[in-house]
């Protein structure tokens, strides 16, 4: 069963606009992570968030997390064309099973 | 450092036939996992292994997949016998041992007819 649900489906963007994905989730975990994946390659960790820390940065990265609120968003600055990809959110729990949404399919248009 | 290897990358069956798929997970790293993931949806996790050992297999259709990794260090993974709803790509991943970041590889892309 799918944990995080990301919003929305699909996004499409300029180059140089920021870029919102959201994600929510059902259960208690340890911590939340972010992948990215092109097309028809496998998935690339981008960044790791724990379930004590509020805000995390990476480059032109930055991760929030509101465990009251079961939600996480990812913010990618300054976006570009090879930004272009599919990104998912993915929760941990206790047992270290990473549970995935079905994904956010952003487009950076040049 | 090399990433997770799979092979085939591509694979065309038809129903009721079988197929495997390799693994090499980075080195040293003991927990190796794989993924099936469907067109339009996130990975969902089939089996996972610590070392030699199954952690978790709880969505794995045991009629008809199997998985090993014998020596703790490369994997397969077999699919007897296929039926259309087995299309996906199916992915491997793995982690040092413990949670967080886990690398993946190029997938292994099923079609079954």
């Amino acid at each position: 069963s799918q944990q995080g649900e990301e919003d929305p489906q699909a996004l499409s963007i300029q180059e140089g606009e920021n870029a919102t994905m959201n994600c929510s989730y059902k259960t208690s975990i340890n911590n939340l992570q972010w992948y990215r994946q092109n097309s028809g390659r496998g998935l690339v960790h981008l960044i790791l968030i724990r379930s004590n820390e509020r805000e995390k940065h990476s480059g032109r990265l930055r991760v929030t997390l509101d465990t009251s609120k079961k939600s996480s968003s990812l913010l990618i600055t300054a976006s570009r064309a090879a930004d272009t990809a599919s990104y998912f959110c993915a929760t941990q729990g206790s047992n270290y099973k990473l549970t995935f949404g079905k994904g956010t399919l952003l487009t950076v248009n040049p | 450092e090399a990433g997770v290897a799979q092979s085939p990358r591509y694979k065309i069956i038809e129903k009721r036939q079988s197929v495997a798929f390799w693994c090499n997970p980075i080195s040293g790293h003991a927990t190796l996992y794989w993924y099936q993931q469907i067109l339009g949806q996130g990975p969902k996790l089939l089996i996972q292994f610590q070392n030699n050992g199954v952690v978790d297999d709880s969505q794995l259709p045991k009629d008809r997949f199997s998985a090993e990794r014998l020596k703790g260090v490369d994997s397969t993974l077999k699919i007897q016998p296929a039926k259309l709803e087995d299309s996906a790509v199916y992915l491997c991943a793995s982690s040092p041992a413990g949670p967080d970041t886990q690398y993946f590889g190029p997938g292994t892309r099923l079609t079954v007819l």
